[in-house]
């Protein structure tokens, strides 16, 4: 199976407040889970990503949870700003495949002033 | 340097015509995908470029769908005789694989609308 499951499918939060978007998937050979940022009318930007051999990944308000038993991972937004209105991807990929990543459906997140 | 770019930004066609997409990737990056990202479809995979051969097509939708690419760089997706249904922004990335990570740098794309 190629499929990564994401939810909420939108989620609206107060400035400051911590959006957590969580992420799941099929297959094991998975080996590298992005995530991507997106403005309207913009490609998608990359904004973190983690290997399968750590739990954690932090960068600057953006922290990535992975849980590889469960087959599943989320990122975490601290002190969220208006500025990080924007739909979210989480994606998955095998570096054997030529790393084609498998995307989430996307979250529209919303950080209200 | 410069980022992924693609052009035209935006390309309204008339159904039955042909199109052509162009995406110029990062100087330097030897690999290149095509994504599709539509209302209702998410993001899907089309094809993947290592150098200018490509080892995986899978995600082409149709035999109306080609792809191409030139010196390791510039490529360019055809869609032959478009339908309604391949409305979509056509996105365009590159990464540099030499370097491990699999990080991969999309472009702006470009919105292509049928009637």
């Amino acid at each position: 199976q190629q499929q990564v499951k994401q939810s909420p499918q939108s989620l609206i939060v107060q400035k400051g407040g911590i959006p957590i978007i969580n992420c799941a998937y099929e297959n094991t050979a998975f080996d590298y889970f992005p995530w991507y940022q997106q403005f309207p009318g913009k490609g998608p930007a990359l904004l973190i990503a983690i290997r399968p051999d750590v739990s954690e990944k932090k960068e600057g308000r953006f922290t990535i949870s992975f849980n590889k038993s469960a087959k599943q991972f989320s990122l975490h937004i601290m002190d969220s700003q208006p500025g990080d209105s924007a739909t979210y991807f989480c994606a998955a990929s095998r570096a054997a495949s030529g790393s084609r990543l498998t995307f989430g459906e996307g979250t529209q997140l919303t950080v209200n002033p | 340097g410069a980022g992924v770019s693609q052009s035209p930004s935006n390309k309204v066609t008339e159904k039955g015509k042909d199109v052509e997409l162009r995406c110029d990737p990062i100087s330097g990056h030897t690999a290149l995908y095509w994504y599709r990202q539509s209302l209702g479809q998410g993001l899907e995979f089309l094809i993947y470029f290592q150098g200018n051969s490509a080892p995986d097509k899978s995600g082409l939708p149709s035999d109306r769908f080609s792809a191409e690419r030139t010196g390791g760089s510039v490529s360019t997706l055809t869609i032959q005789r478009t339908q309604q249904e391949d409305s979509a922004v056509y996105l365009c990335a590159s990464s540099f694989r030499e370097q491990g990570p699999l990080e991969q740098y999309f472009g702006p794309g470009t919105r292509l609308t049928v009637t």
